[in-house]
């Protein structure tokens, strides 16, 4: 069973700061997402990938496949950034459905 | 165009007693997942289904049944809820395995 490991499980930044959020896993994966739960509880999808660098206006998600790690960057960041932010990766060859972190609760404070 | 639609949003159960969370999708998805979210723990996989006619069991299934009644509807059902299943329960869909999910808003059950 494939361990994801999230870091750091809480952060509180000021706004404008660049937030580093870093994900690892333990076994080798075919693909790697990171999502979004907001305070209200929906969750939504901000990336999928399984090698090199995604970017998606302020959002930028790297993956390491060697070294089995990921990382995802929010620049000039802002209040409505405050979320928690999961990471959830599909094992290569395991069955259908995700392995999820725990997530990182992040607070950008005004 | 609605994505994933849950229902209910809010459910109080006592112990023993049963109920369906029902789940549809519109974007025409063929795979279709059920997750519990538990504090200070990752979604967890209850059941999914990777196409029309099939479902598989994933991580945590004991206690559950699911139906997948057609490529746009996945129900959970509750035999005879347990507090242990005191939970957040989320639908996803995605267009394939290995394609991005789509997550229904949640059900916030409480079973005492």
């Amino acid at each position: 069973k494939n361990e994801v490991e999230q870091s750091p499980q809480n952060l509180t930044a000021q706004e404008g700061e660049f937030i580093t959020i870093n994900c690892s896993y333990s076994v080798g994966i075919s693909a790697l997402h990171w999502l979004q739960q907001h305070p209200g509880g929906g969750i939504v999808s901000l990336f999928m990938l399984s090698s090199g660098k995604k970017k998606h206006g302020r959002l930028i998600a790297t993956i390491n496949i060697q070294e089995k790690h990921s990382s995802l960057h929010i620049t000039a960041s802002h209040p409505r950034d405050s979320a928690v932010y999961i990471c959830a990766v599909r094992s290569r060859g395991g069955a259908d459905g995700l392995t999820f972190g725990k997530g990182t609760h992040l607070i950008i404070q005004p | 165009n609605a994505g994933v639609t849950q229902t209910p949003k809010f459910q109080v159960l006592k112990t023993g007693q049963s109920m369906t969370l029902q789940c549809a999708q519109d974007m025409n998805h063929n795979s279709m997942y059920w997750y519990r979210q538990d504090p200070g723990m990752g979604l967890r996989l209850i059941y999914y289904s990777a196409s029309e006619g099939t479902t598989d069991k994933g991580e945590v299934p004991n206690g559950y049944n699911v139906s997948r009644l057609n490529k746009r509807e996945f129900s959970l059902r509750l035999e005879s809820a347990a507090p242990s299943q005191t939970s957040v329960y989320f639908c996803a869909s995605s267009e394939a395995g290995n394609s991005p999910l789509h997550f229904g808003n949640g059900t916030r059950l409480t079973v005492t």
